[in-house]
């Protein structure tokens, strides 16, 4: 019954590589997000889909590349990683956007 | 400057102390405002949301000051269970969604 799920939820790899993390919402919800918390523990937004239109993409390195298959589903696939993009990405959904937002468990990635 | 600050702690209290947390925000067009909490190596989840006249849901209290752009989260008879990082959240006018997070308060209850 988990509402925000996300896998891998661990993703080690080599600099360079270009990796997926893959995000699903049972929820019936309209709105999905990708967040970014660095070792700093600040928490940002990357990017928001409505109804599997872009609706936010911050200033994140196109390297970064989101896909919403369809509205349960929101992807990150990210290329040629470097050391900075060591992180916990979490993925987030809600009803409608500016609705409340249910976080996935996070997938901790760490580029060697 | 960040465009919402907090104080990163962390807070160490005794278990049945009170504690406040506070947090204020640069952005004046900033619409939505919630406290999270994140425990350890897990995921945000929203605590409580906050009105302008302020809310109460047990033992948390929030408080809004929009003339302030002041925000604070009262915590009555802390519970071991409490202890988390609290996140300050807001939303500003027409950004479809973004939440803007502070760094997080870190509170710590001890026995």
């Amino acid at each position: 019954d988990t509402a925000v799920s996300q896998t891998p939820k661990y993703l080690v790899t080599q600099m360079g590589n270009d990796k997926s993390i893959k995000c699903e919402q049972n929820l019936g919800h309209d709105t999905m997000y990708w967040y970014k918390q660095d070792s700093k523990k600040f928490l940002k937004i990357m990017f928001s889909y409505n109804n599997k239109e872009l609706i936010i993409n911050e200033t994140v390195p196109n390297r970064f590349s989101p896909k919403s298959p369809d509205k349960a589903h929101l992807n990150l696939h990210i290329n040629s990683l470097e050391l900075g993009d060591s992180a916990v990405y979490f993925c987030a959904s809600s009803r409608d956007s500016g609705e409340t937002q249910y976080f996935g468990p996070g997938t901790r990635l760490l580029v060697l | 400057r960040k465009e919402v600050e907090q104080d990163p702690g962390p807070f160490n209290v005794p278990e049945g102390a009170t504690v406040a947390f506070n947090c204020t925000y640069s952005n004046s067009a900033s619409q939505s405002f919630f406290w999270y909490r994140q425990d350890c190596r897990k995921e945000p989840k929203l605590l409580m949301s906050v009105y302008s006249s302020g809310n109460e849901d047990g033992r948390f209290t929030a408080q809004l000051n929009r003339a302030s752009q002041y925000i604070s989260l009262l915590i009555r008879d802390s519970k071991l269970s409490d202890s988390a990082t609290y996140l300050c959240v807001v939303n500003r006018r027409g950004q479809g969604g973004k939440l803007i997070f502070g760094q997080g308060t870190e509170l710590s209850v001890k026995p």
